[in-house]
């Protein structure tokens, strides 16, 4: 069974600050990875989808790698904004079925 | 990004009473997924749903619950007899562009 873990589980810094955050996973035999970002009661947004076959994905200020070897992946989110404030979900599809495992989250909080 | 839509955005519900939970995925797609978050924790797997027959069910998905696809586009997912621990967000899935997942906005059931 696919464990997904995510640290740190929150995260403040003051904006303009780069943030680092980290998604580990268990079995490296995966179809992709996706980034999610929820806003508290709200749904999910993807952010960036690494198929299993990439090292990394890049969208404006957000960046994200995959080491699928080591069962790692990072995102970076380049000179925060308040308005990046949310919770990131990491999410590893399964190779057999596609349904996606997901981390418990970080919590980003960036200060004005 | 293509939208998933999903009915009602809040349902308040009675224990023991049966919840109809409605979603219109993407068109023309043959997967599709329902997840479910409990406050404070994981979005987990519930039932995947391929060529209109259940493909895959985790171990929530007991007798109490059912999924349908009534007219050929909508999706609905049913509990028949809702317990307080069914209280959580529920929201559904589809595959796009390469595999990645755009979800719905999710119903937030509350069972008193």
């Amino acid at each position: 069974k696919q464990e997904v873990t995510q640290i740190p589980a929150a995260l403040s810094v003051p904006e303009g600050e780069n943030l680092v955050l980290n998604c580990s996973f268990t079995d490296s035999a995966i179809y992709n990875l996706q980034w999610f970002r929820q806003d508290p009661g709200k749904g999910l947004t993807s952010l960036l989808l690494i198929q299993s076959s990439q090292r990394e994905q890049t969208s404006g200020r957000l960046n994200a790698s995959l080491d699928k070897s080591s069962g790692r992946s990072t995102l970076y989110i380049a000179a925060s904004q308040p308005g990046d404030s949310a919770t990131y979900l990491c999410a590893v599809g399964s190779s057999n079925d596609y349904k996606l495992s997901f981390g418990a989250g970080t919590t980003v909080t960036v200060r004005a | 990004e293509p939208e998933v839509t999903q009915t009602p955005s809040h349902q308040v519900t009675q224990m023991g009473q049966e919840v109809i939970l409605r979603c219109v995925p993407i068109s023309n797609h043959l997967y599709f997924y329902w997840y479910r978050q409990i406050l404070g924790q994981k979005v987990e797997f519930l039932v995947s749903f391929y060529n209109n027959e259940i493909s895959e069910k985790s171990e929530i998905f007991d007798d109490q619950f059912s999924v349908e696809r009534p007219d050929g586009s909508n999706f609905t997912l049913k509990i028949r007899s809702t317990k307080l621990e069914d209280s959580a967000m529920y929201f559904c899935a589809t595959p796009w562009g390469g595999a990645g997942y755009t979800f719905g906005s999710g119903t937030r059931l509350t069972v008193v």
